[in-house]
């Protein structure tokens, strides 16, 4: 079974560009997730769908950040425009839902550096 | 809002030895904690779960133990090997959704 899948694995852009992150997760798995680290910090939670739905984007910076999982399926995280303070390790994690507690797996990362 | 503070921020033993990571958290209302494991340059790996109503959970050389009363967790691995050298991490969900808090991670660096 594959795992939840990254794309791409690294990214660098300028600032005020567009850079658009993908997240395939694990087939069969409702709940998503995005989480990120910036330079000398804890990983931190961005936002979790449920199928299509926004659950919690409590986690969102600000305006500039949108996440979309069209049919439920995969996952964009569009940053535009990019700012310096963006750049950092950029992790998607998906699991099934499961009140009893559940297991999140994480995808390798996409890492961006916004120069 | 929860807390996670994982003590020492690095440690480095000798092959064979045994490795203590410890992990504390603020609110004990929680689901479980999960422990992780990330290689430089990689992605998270989890390595055990264990539920709130447990006490222990064991994998292999692994074996984590949840306080929840006192919000304290701790990893031991058995006869460490250069293989584990890397990052550990705790995270634990909030009391009421699933996202993860983490904590700033353990380096641990294994020497042959």
């Amino acid at each position: 079974e594959a795992g939840v899948t990254q794309f791409p694995s690294h990214s660098v852009i300028e600032k005020g560009q567009t850079v658009t992150l993908r997240c395939d997760p694990i087939s069969g798995h409702d709940n998503l997730y995005w989480y990120r680290r910036v330079m000398g910090k804890e990983i931190k939670f961005l936002l979790h769908f449920v199928k299509e739905s926004k659950q919690d984007e409590s986690g969102m910076p600000n305006n500039r950040f949108l996440a979309e999982r069209t049919g439920g399926t995969y996952s964009t995280l569009k940053v535009q425009p990019a700012e310096l303070e963006d750049s950092g390790v950029y992790f998607c994690a998906s699991s099934l839902l499961d009140r009893s507690g559940e297991t999140q797996y994480f995808g390798p990362g996409t890492r961006l550096l916004v120069l | 809002k929860q807390e996670v503070t994982q003590i020492p921020a690095a440690l480095s033993v000798p092959e064979g030895e045994n490795l203590v990571l410890n992990c504390s958290f603020t609110d004990s209302a929680i689901y479980n904690l999960q422990w992780f494991r990330q290689d430089p340059g990689k992605g998270l790996t989890s390595l055990l779960l264990i539920q709130s109503s447990q006490r222990e959970q064991t994998s292999g050389r692994l074996n984590a133990s949840l306080d929840k009363s006192s919000g304290r967790s701790t990893l031991y691995i058995a006869a460490s090997q250069p293989g584990d050298s890397a990052t550990y991490l705790c995270a634990v969900p909030g009391s009421n959704d699933y996202k993860l808090s983490f904590g700033a991670g353990t380096t641990v660096t294994v020497r042959a």
